[in-house]
């Protein structure tokens, strides 16, 4: 059973550009995390998202940040016109509907906003 | 804000257990302790949770106090590949997101 997938691993946008990132969860789990971890800091919740619902979005910044996660493929956080405060390591969970709070991480997208 | 507290850092010397506290004073009945780490650079690993009763599983055993208000995560023979930020976290049992603090940054040397 495969991990958590991201992609791209590693991603550089200009200022003013938009950055998608993307995560498959593992198979058979339908809830969707993803967290922000600045340079030098802790990690922060964004978003929590079920299957074409969001859940919880109240760590997105109001502005320039969505995400989704549809019926089919993988969730997208979509970050419109990136500025250099967006550079981070982010990182997508999952769990399946049965579980606790037993999220399973995926190896991140570090985001380099030149 | 985190919940919980943890010291910022320890070490430990490899083959010897590590031991990790956590102080969760205020946590409420139906809330459990989960220990994630987050080995440099990489996206966070659970480890273990529990309740009330102590736990055990192949990476870690769980210790809770009686009154539930702290615990202790124990690596029973620590290696090399422990060293790492970890994390305690207080929660439901019904999903939702999970708030990081500091974390205690595990260092274990030869």
């Amino acid at each position: 059973n495969a991990g958590v997938m991201q992609n791209p691993r590693h991603l550089v946008r200009r200022r003013g550009q938009e950055a998608r990132l993307r995560c498959s969860p593992m198979k058979g789990h339908s809830h969707v995390y993803w967290y922000r971890q600045l340079p030098e800091e802790g990690l922060k919740f964004m978003v929590y998202l079920q299957k074409e619902n969001i859940i919880d979005e109240s760590g997105m910044p109001k502005e320039r940040f969505s995400a989704e996660f549809p019926k089919e493929g993988p969730s997208i956080l979509r970050i419109q016109q990136v500025v250099r405060g967006d550079s981070a390591a982010y990182f997508c969970a999952s769990s399946p509907l049965t579980a606790g709070n037993e999220q399973f991480f995926g190896p991140g997208t570090r985001l380099t906003v030149l | 804000d985190a919940k919980t507290t943890q010291p910022p850092s320890m070490d430990c010397a490899e083959g010897r257990a590590a031991n990790l506290p956590c102080n969760h004073s205020t946590i409420s009945g139906n809330e459990y302790v989960y220990w994630y780490r987050q080995i440099h650079s990489q996206g966070p690993q659970y480890i273990i949770h529990g309740l009330k009763n102590n736990e055990t599983n192949e990476m870690a055993s769980l210790i809770i106090t009686e009154d539930r208000k702290s615990s202790t995560l124990i690596l029973p023979h620590a290696t090399l590949r422990d060293t790492a930020v970890y994390y305690c976290i207080v929660g439901n049992n019904q999903g939702g997101k999970l708030i990081f603090g500091q974390g205690t940054e595990l260092s274990v040397k030869p």
